[in-house]
């Protein structure tokens, strides 16, 4: 059965330090994985997806994640924090096979002025 | 520039009352998807459509229906609102063919607030 844990609920940094948010799947299959941003009282943003092709795969403002099979993870980090980083992130597994996506239960990211 | 939208952004209702939450998307999307979103529960599927008139349960059904009579709409439906569900409700829509690797397109999200 497919699983996603992300690791940390909550993670602070400082403006300009770099980010790891951290995302250990669980798959009987390759499986296809993503990760979400959603800002405050917003909808759900893509960032990323990996779907078997490059492993280190890279997403919008800057943001990528690194597709590990040997550690099942998919950390998404980026070099430097912009205060505009602050949001909540979802690393989501895909089922394969299925319409189905699971989710983790999120990493609100701070960042510090 | 694809959307998704939900027909309210903030709902306050009574305990008892029907409730209808409507999304609609422009992308052609075989697959809409109803979310319901609570602190420290991550996104929990509530339904999915993944053709007009098709439907399958997710992982919390109860005490919530689906309808899906065009392709571009798919309304969730409270029978009888009670306090908890109040949530923050997501829909979503993604292409079909059942490949794992389409990303799903959200809406900006329904506060819903049973009294």
């Amino acid at each position: 059965a497919q699983s996603v844990t992300q690791l940390d609920s909550h993670v602070s940094v400082s403006e300009g330090t770099p980010v790891l948010l951290r995302c250990n799947y669980s798959s009987s299959y390759s499986p296809s994985l993503f990760w979400y941003v959603q800002h405050p009282n917003k909808g759900l943003q893509l960032l990323l997806k990996y779907t078997s092709a490059a492993t280190l795969v890279k997403g919008i403002n800057g943001f990528e994640a690194e597709f590990k099979k040997s550690e099942t993870s998919f950390h998404l980090t980026k070099p430097s924090a912009h205060m505009s980083d602050a949001a909540e992130y979802f690393c989501v597994v895909s089922v394969s096979g299925t319409y189905k996506y699971i989710f983790g239960t999120g990493t609100r990211l701070k960042v510090l002025a | 520039d694809v959307k998704v939208t939900q027909s309210s952004r903030y709902l306050v209702k009574r305990t008892g009352e029907k409730v209808f939450l409507e999304c609609v998307q422009d992308m052609d999307h075989e697959n809409m998807f109803w979310y319901r979103q609570d602190p420290g529960l991550g996104l929990r599927l509530i339904y999915f459509s993944y053709d007009v008139k098709m439907k399958e349960k997710g992982d919390i059904p109860e005490g919530y229906s689906v309808s899906r009579e065009k392709k571009e709409r798919f309304s969730l439906i409270l029978e009888s609102a009670s306090t908890n569900q109040t949530s923050m409700y997501l829909c979503a829509s993604s292409l079909s063919g059942g490949r794992s690797y389409n990303e799903q397109f959200f809406g900006p999200g329904t506060r819903l607030t049973v009294l």
